[in-house]
């Protein structure tokens, strides 16, 4: 069956300082990848998605990156975070043509003080 | 421009009564219809789904319409459990774009 990693599940970082958060997913190859971002009271939004390696579609501009070194793996990064860069991270993955469902990870809690 | 707008961001209900949830979005274009619900901590786990060419789909307790002409969607719990309480999020997926664009959920209470 289809697990999906992340870590770190909580992550408390200052103002300026870089950020890297991972996202693995077993099970599956050749998933499509999606990094989504949900701020305080606001919907998940959709920050990158990535249909193969080193493919990345960015859909918000913004101070994060993405990059996807394998198969089945995607990480976030910031070189200098902002206070407004906190909230909760969520990695999801489909198959295929499968946009509809996607599955979500645990997601990471960040808190940019 | 919020194209999916879950107007209410809370809703309490007695455990055994029917729990209906909103969702509203602006483009016509957009073709599939899906509810997802979100534990603390948790990601979002995929709940129930419709396509534009249907007004209803139903799966056990859950229900969910479609009003293309309102572009109103609604998603139904009867009987309400105290497990059903959880964030619920609507998203609308255009086959265009292959996105899918969440609503900022509702959090249901379902008191004992």
């Amino acid at each position: 069956s289809q697990t999906i990693h992340q870590w770190p599940a909580t992550l408390v970082q200052p103002v300026g300082s870089p950020l890297s958060l991972e996202c693995t997913v077993e099970g599956t190859s050749n998933p499509n990848l999606y990094w989504y971002r949900q701020a305080a009271g606001r919907g998940l939004q959709l920050l990158f998605y990535s249909v193969g390696i080193g493919q990345i579609s960015s859909e918000v501009p913004q101070n994060l990156s993405a990059s996807r070194p394998q198969d089945r793996q995607f990480i976030l990064s910031s070189k200098k975070l902002l206070l407004s860069d906190s909230g909760f991270y969520l990695c999801a993955w489909s198959v295929g043509s499968s946009w509809e469902t996607q599955y979500f990870g645990p997601g990471t809690r960040l808190l940019v003080l | 421009d919020q194209q999916v707008k879950q107007n209410s961001p809370s809703l309490s209900v007695q455990e055994g009564r029917i729990s209906i949830l909103n969702c509203d979005y602006t483009n016509s274009m957009f073709d599939y219809f899906l509810w997802y619900k979100k534990y603390p901590a948790e990601g979002p786990t995929f709940l129930i789904s419709i396509s534009s060419i249907k007004d209803k789909n139903e799966d056990g307790r859950f229900t969910v319409f479609l009003n293309k002409s309102a572009k109103h969607l609604s998603l139904h719990i009867v009987p309400s459990q105290p497990g059903d309480s959880a964030v619920y999020f609507c998203a609308v997926l255009s086959s265009n774009t292959g996105k899918l664009i969440f609503g900022q959920g509702t959090t249901l209470q379902v008191k004992p």
